[in-house]
């Protein structure tokens, strides 16, 4: 199975300032049709996970601007450029390359 | 606009059966597959098993922990997934997920069922 790792598990930051989240997979995520199947997903409390970003950097329909995705092969990085008080949560990152599907231990964000 | 339903959790003894079910609205369903994902009280997410869609023979994949216990069924015609598991385990404990899946992503959720499994 490919192994997700996410870094840090815990993130304090302080509302406006930027936030960045890490993952790492044991293997490569580029398929043979090229694509990168590697999807960031936010949980807020009591709810269910919400897909934020796909194939690395393309973000869903509403998701604000402020969030990007990027890297390639088996390094990927999720980027809030201005945490704002709703982004508090739980941020997972998950392979799709194959199955089973794997995700990180997901990384919790807090305001400072 | 898409939405899943999931229903059927609750409470079940060790070694019971219980069997989940997601509706689905909003989009043709025989056209996607659908997953099943699965959150421990406190935990991360694990992924259960999928149903392919009709294009792919409808085949159904399992993650290795559910394997010879859990199975997955779909009925295009009334726009649903099911989750039929037997021989519950403790460990089983979980608020279970459905997701559209496509091209490799969880494209959308439904808001989870809880399933507790304690004697």
């Amino acid at each position: 199975d490919v192994v997700m790792a996410q870094s840090p598990l815990s993130l304090p930051v302080t509302l406006g300032q930027p936030a960045s989240i890490s993952c790492r997979s044991s293997q490569s995520l580029v398929y043979s049709d090229g694509n990168t199947y590697l999807n960031w997903f936010q949980q807020r409390p009591g709810q269910s996970p919400r897909r934020l970003i796909y194939k690395v950097s393309k973000r869903d329909s509403g998701v604000p601007d402020r969030f990007s995705g990027s890297g390639s092969g088996t390094d990927f990085t999720l980027k809030i450029s201005r945490v704002e008080a709703e982004d508090v949560g739980v941020y997972y990152c998950m392979q799709g390359i194959q199955r089973p599907y794997t995700f990180g231990q997901g990384t919790k964000l807090e305001i400072k | 606009e898409v939405r899943l339903v999931e229903s059927g959790g609750g409470l079940v003894q060790p070694g019971g059966s219980l069997r989940l079910s997601c509706a689905a609205s909003g989009f043709t369903f025989s056209d996607y597959d659908l997953d099943w994902v699965r959150q421990a009280p406190g935990k991360g997410l694990e992924w259960v098993g999928r149903g392919w869609n009709k294009f792919n023979s409808y085949i159904i994949e399992y993650a290795a922990s559910v394997k010879g216990r859990f199975t997955i069924s779909r009925n295009d015609s009334e726009s649903s997934v099911y989750l039929q598991m037997n021989s519950l385990k403790t460990e089983d404990t979980a608020v279970y997920y459905c997701a559209r899946d496509h091209w490799g992503s969880l494209e959308y959720w439904g808001q989870g069922t809880l399933v507790t499994v304690s004697s």
